[in-house]
């Protein structure tokens, strides 16, 4: 079952302008993270946020958590057209402690940066 | 370090047909997880293995069965394939059996026909 949603499902913008993708979900976390997935091909990590932090940064990534409404959000700056690709948020197993590997995805949000 | 690797990259099978799909984690890492990603589920966690042990499984037909090795090598069956089981197949691992980062291999694309 999917822990939460992304919203928006697709994004266009052009190179250089931000993007930002937000994520809800359903229940309490130890962590939240955000992948990137290139067309049909792995995910990779970008960046994870644990519960009791509000903002992390990375580079031109900037992700922000907010427990009491459940959402976290993931901020692109300038982008670029290699950052074209599907965006992911997963958490935690519901009720579980930190030690599973098990992983709850978002349906994703579809980044396209234009040249 | 060389990435989390899978085989085959790609197969197509016959419905009632059944596959085994393979995972080579990082080296070092004891955990793997299997991930089943299609355009209408999403990204969907099959089972969790940890030294040997699976710690968790998803919510799959008893069709969907793996198993780990001692050199933490992972392999996943699907029996009696259905038409539905078209997707990729995706193996992660990571040093603990956490749900902290996770490295993800570059999936196999099984299409059943």
């Amino acid at each position: 079952s999917q822990q939460g949603e992304e919203d928006p499902q697709a994004l266009s913008i052009q190179e250089g302008e931000n993007a930002t993708m937000n994520c809800s979900y359903k229940t309490s976390i130890n962590n939240l993270q955000w992948y990137r997935q290139n067309s049909g091909r792995g995910l990779v990590h970008l960046i994870l946020i644990r519960s009791n932090e509000r903002e992390k940064h990375s580079g031109r990534l900037r992700v922000t958590l907010d427990t009491s409404k459940k959402s976290s959000s993931l901020l692109i700056t300038a982008s670029r057209a290699a950052d074209t690709a599907s965006y992911f948020c997963a958490t935690d197993d519901e009720g579980s402690s930190s030690n599973t590997g098990k992983l709850i995805f978002g349906q994703g949000t579809t980044l396209q940066v234009k040249p | 370090k060389a990435g989390v690797t899978q085989t085959p990259r790609y197969l197509i099978k016959t419905r009632g047909q059944q596959v085994t799909l393979s995972c080579s984690p990082i080296s070092g890492h004891r955990s793997v997880s299997w991930y089943q990603q299609t355009p209408g589920q999403g990204l969907q966690f099959l089972f969790e293995y940890f030294s040997e042990t699976q710690r968790n499984k998803g919510n799959f037909p008893g069709r969907f069965s793996g198993r780990q090795f001692s050199n933490s090598r992972s392999e996943m069956n699907v029996s009696t394939l259905e038409l539905g089981d078209s997707a990729l197949y995706l193996c992660a691992s990571s040093p603990l059996a956490t749900s902290y980062e996770q490295y993800f291999g570059p999936g196999t694309r099984l299409t059943v026909t």
